[in-house]
C-alpha cells in the first residue's frame, strides 16, 4: 500500500489568500491525482499527472493549479481563495490501483 | 450525467449479517471496478477490485460481483462488523493512460451491534 501524505489536514483561511496544499508519496508512483469532494457527493477529479512535468485538468473545472517537478511531490495551489473553494481535497497516487492520502479539509471564510 | 450510480445513500445491517452494497454504471468502456471505504475526515481506503474479465473476486469477508450485461456490481460483506460502518464508494475506470476513476456518490453503511 502506498504511503501518501497531505498537509495541512485542516485549513481555515480568509477570502483572497493564496494557499498551497501539499501532497507527497514515497512509493515512486508515476501517476498522481487531486480530487475534490463535498459531503454526500462523489469524488470529482480536478487534476492529474502522468509523471514529472506532466499535468492535466480533470473532469471538474477548478480554479486551482498544480505542478509536478518531482515524482514524489504534487502540490495544489489556489491563488485567491473564495468561500466556494470550501471542500475536502484528496490526493492519490498509483501505478495501477489508486491509493489516497488523508485529505485536507479547506474552509474559506 | 452520472456514469456511476449508487442509488442507496444509506444501509443499516445487524452485526453478523450480510451487507450488500450496489452500484450501476452506464459507460460500456469501463473495464475495471473498485470499492473504497471512507471514514469521515479521512481519505478513501482501497478495499477490493475486479476486472471486467471476471465476474467475482473475493478477499476475506469482502466479495465483489460483476454483471457486465446488466452493468451492475455489488459488494458483499459477510459477516458484517461494527467497524465496517463507513461510506462505501464504487469507482470505475476505462482504458486510458492515467486510468482515471469515475466515482459513485457513496453509500453510508451502518452496522448495528
Amino acid at each position: 500500500e502506498a504511503d501518501i501524505y497531505q498537509t495541512p489536514r485542516y485549513l481555515v483561511i480568509g477570502t483572497g489568500k493564496k494557499i498551497t496544499l501539499e501532497c507527497s508519496q514515497t512509493m515512486g508512483h508515476d501517476k498522481m491525482y487531486w480530487y475534490q469532494q463535498d459531503p454526500g457527493m462523489e469524488l470529482h477529479l480536478i487534476h492529474y499527472s502522468y509523471g514529472v512535468n506532466s499535468t492535466e485538468k480533470g473532469d471538474l473545472s477548478s480554479e486551482s493549479t498544480v505542478s509536478r517537478i518531482r515524482t514524489e511531490h504534487f502540490p495544489l495551489t489556489l491563488e485567491s481563495a473564495r468561500p466556494s473553494h470550501t471542500s475536502q481535497y484528496l490526493c492519490a497516487s498509483s501505478q495501477d490501483t489508486q491509493y489516497f492520502g488523508p485529505g485536507t479539509r479547506l474552509t474559506v471564510l | 450525467d452520472q456514469q456511476v450510480k449508487q442509488n442507496s445513500p444509506s444501509l443499516s445491517v445487524q452485526e453478523g449479517r450480510i451487507s450488500i452494497l450496489n452500484c450501476d454504471y452506464t459507460n460500456s468502456m469501463f473495464d475495471y471496478f473498485l470499492w473504497y471505504k471512507k471514514y469521515p475526515a479521512e481519505g478513501p481506503t482501497f478495499l477490493i477490485s475486479i476486472s471486467s474479465i471476471k465476474d467475482k473476486n473475493e478477499d476475506g469477508r469482502f466479495t465483489v460481483f460483476l454483471n457486465k450485461s446488466a452493468k451492475h456490481l455489488s459488494l458483499h460483506i459477510v459477516p458484517s462488523q461494527p467497524g465496517d460502518s463507513a461510506v462505501y464508494f464504487c469507482a470505475a475506470s476505462g482504458l486510458g493512460s492515467a486510468r482515471q476513476l469515475t466515482f459513485g456518490s457513496g453509500t453510508q453503511l451502518t452496522v448495528l451491534p
